[in-house]
């Protein structure tokens, strides 16, 4: 069964840098084929999605985000991290992770992490 | 890349059959058959539907369909029931490795 879970700060302040973690079991990342994406959704709003990992270290970015998106991956710990600097009340959202399939589709998803930009 | 374009809501009686419309560009749904559709619940993650245009994962019942033509994809709802009533989001990949949502569509069941 492949699970991902999402943790990291609920609150940080304007300009900080956010870092999040996604915890995954059910799968390596280690093996040919396997990605995982970020994705995001501020409250009441659509999805976006953010950056994808793959197995053989290549990393994709959202056009819009990607000087501010940096993801990483720790196969050892079956985990992916993302950084987002200079963090804005506009990326106040839910943070999700998601096992990206075929370069195509999203599943599953983690429960998500809400994670809220104030001073 | 801008959002792929959906109705904000769509509703249906208990039993009926809806359509949930997904517009795109030529440089999205147009040109790739990689549309996949998902079903959020309030407060919960969302569960993939719809995989590549028209395929649905085991454990997804089959009164979920999907099709495609030029730069519209569709998900139809037969036979709508209570639990059906959620937020639907279509997403495309958009080529240069990157992929774009829709705009979400509320269903409810009247």
């Amino acid at each position: 069964q492949v699970t991902l879970k999402e943790s990291g700060p609920a609150l940080v302040k304007p300009t900080q840098t956010l870092t999040l973690t996604c915890t995954f079991s059910g799968f390596s990342l280690s093996s040919s084929g396997m990605r995982v994406s970020w994705i995001r959704q501020p409250p009441g709003k659509a999805l976006e999605w953010l950056a994808r990992i793959d197995w053989d270290d290549d990393k994709f970015y959202s056009t819009s985000l990607k000087t501010r998106l940096t993801i990483s991956k720790d196969t050892s710990e079956n985990q992916v991290v993302l950084t987002m600097t200079n963090m804005d009340p506009v990326d106040t959202a839910t943070y999700y992770c998601a096992r990206t399939h075929l370069n195509r589709w999203f599943d599953p998803w983690g429960q998500g992490t809400l994670v809220t930009v104030s001073s | 890349q801008s959002a792929l374009t959906q109705p904000a809501s769509v509703s249906g009686s208990l039993g009926q059959s809806i359509t949930i419309s997904c517009t795109g560009t030529s440089s999205d749904v147009g040109d790739y058959s990689y549309v996949s559709w998902y079903q959020q619940h309030a407060g919960k993650a969302p569960k993939l539907l719809i995989y590549d245009v028209s395929n649905r994962p085991s454990g997804v019942s089959d009164r979920f369909s999907g099709s495609k033509s030029g730069n519209t994809a569709s998900l139809t709802i037969s036979g709508l029931q209570a639990e059906d009533e959620a937020d639907y989001y279509c997403s495309s990949y958009t080529g240069s490795t990157t992929y774009v949502f829709g705009t979400g569509t509320k269903v409810t069941v009247l």
